[in-house]
């Protein structure tokens, strides 16, 4: 059973420009939720998709936003980089009342 | 507002001798995770705890729930070296995957 895929695995951005960040789920999940890792911040809980609606949201600006597709796969946007957006983002799955499985996380660097 | 409390932040442990990891929650709780994360990695889970009294063991891990103390534990029995990393619990109450996580333990086990 393949896992939660996440792509891309590393990314340079430079500061104002704006990244997409894709996660697919595990096959038959529903739900899918972003999280940031700062080394000052920890982990921080993002949004959650769940059939294509955003389910949960956590305290971050506008500037980062999110969609899920009819498959379930989902991205999330962020515009106007800031430095400060340097983090690891992870994306977890989860079907019906199953555990949150992560992928191996996008390593965001804004330069 | 869910607040999880992790401690200690770090542990020096050396081989062959026992600790505990403490996580304590704010509020009513549907699931507590707790997972593994090894430098630049993303989040392994090592268990699912769903209901008060719940013990679960893998290899020298073990981890318990206490829901009325809102507290869970994470037991390592003769600690060895394979079990460097840092340990997250992680609380799920909302009606989705949502997870507010604990600040993290980063243990080192010296020979």
């Amino acid at each position: 059973k393949a896992g939660v895929t996440q792509t891309p695995r590393y990314l340079i951005k430079t500061r104002g420009q704006q990244v997409t960040l894709s996660c697919s789920p595990i096959s038959g999940h529903r739900s899918v939720s972003w999280y940031q890792q700062t080394p000052g911040q920890g982990l921080q809980f993002l949004f959650e998709y769940f059939s294509e609606t955003q389910r949960n949201k956590g305290n971050f600006p506008g500037r980062f936003s999110g969609r899920q597709f009819s498959n379930s796969r989902s991205e999330m946007n962020v515009s106007t980089l800031e430095l400060g957006d340097s983090a690891l983002y992870l994306c977890a799955s989860a079907g019906g009342f199953t555990e949150a499985f992560f992928g191996q996380g996008t390593r965001l660097t804004v330069v | 507002e869910l607040k999880v409390e992790q401690n200690p932040l770090f542990l020096s442990m050396q081989e062959g001798k026992n600790y505990t990891i403490y996580c304590n929650y704010s509020t009513t709780s549907d699931r507590l995770y707790w997972y593994r994360q090894d430098p630049g990695k993303s989040l392994e889970s090592l268990f699912v705890l769903l209901s008060n009294g719940a013990v679960k063991q893998e290899g020298r891990l073990m981890a318990s729930l206490d829901t009325k103390a809102r507290l869970s534990t994470l037991h390592i029995t003769a600690a060895v070296h394979d079990l460097s990393a840092t340990y997250f619990c992680a609380v799920d109450n909302a009606a989705g995957n949502k997870l507010t996580f604990g600040g993290g333990t980063r243990v080192l086990v010296k020979p």
